[in-house]
């Protein structure tokens, strides 16, 4: 069964600084890989995904992620981060076959400060 | 109005008393979902569902259990609330063809 580990439960962070949230999985079959953003008593939001081709895939509100097969990895990053990306964000896995689920990590908070 | 839609948004509950909450969806998605947010755990599965006659247990499922109605609708049973069942729940419904989730806005539920 697949399994993802967020290698940071918390990232602070100076405003216009660059940001890397690290993500790792496990699984024996290829996957497809998601991270989402949870806005202070909110609810979850599609951030970007990986499901084939391009390994750097470009999201919303310039985030991009990289997916790295050998190194198992889909970290998150965005070169210049504003007060309001701060947020919980959840990085999340679904093997590719069937009968498979979407399993979240543990999430990591991103605190901008000024 | 919203995709995913789950009622109640907020309740209140006490101890042993059984409650169910509710999602729909009008996606037409197949595929549909119950987690629960716990703070420094993420979100946890609870249990899925695949189509209206496939019922799966998740990561955590003892002490829930479900119902899926039909193909928009999948709701989630606490037959004996306790304590620790507090926390924000989410419903998420997905496609095979397009296998990112879409969420509910959450229940956040209180058990005392």
């Amino acid at each position: 069964a697949q399994s993802v580990t967020q290698l940071d439960s918390q990232v602070p962070v100076f405003e216009e600084a660059p940001v890397e949230l690290r993500c790792n999985y496990s699984s024996s079959v290829s996957v497809y890989l998601f991270w989402y953003v949870q806005y202070p008593n909110q609810g979850l939001q599609l951030l970007l995904k990986y499901l084939s081709g391009s390994t750097l895939v470009k999201g919303i509100n310039g985030f991009e992620a990289e997916f790295n097969k050998s190194q198992t990895s889909f970290h998150l990053r965005k070169p210049s981060v504003h007060i309001s990306d701060t947020a919980e964000y959840f990085c999340a896995v679904s093997e590719n076959q069937a009968g498979t689920a979407l399993i979240f990590g543990k999430g990591t908070t991103l605190s901008v400060s000024s | 109005d919203a995709d995913v839609t789950q009622t109640p948004r907020n309740r209140i509950t006490k101890t042993g008393k059984r409650i169910m909450l509710e999602c729909s969806q009008t996606k037409g998605h197949d595929r549909m979902y119950w987690y629960r947010q716990d703070p420094g755990l993420g979100l946890r599965l609870i249990y899925y569902s695949f189509d209206v006659k496939d019922i799966n247990k998740g990561e955590i499922s003892d002490g829930y259990s479900v119902s899926r109605q039909a193909q928009a609708k999948f709701s989630l049973s606490l037959e004996s609330a306790i304590p620790n069942q507090t926390a924000l729940y989410f419903c998420a419904t997905s496609d095979a063809n397009f296998p990112e989730a879409f969420f509910g806005q959450g229940t956040r539920l209180t058990v005392v």
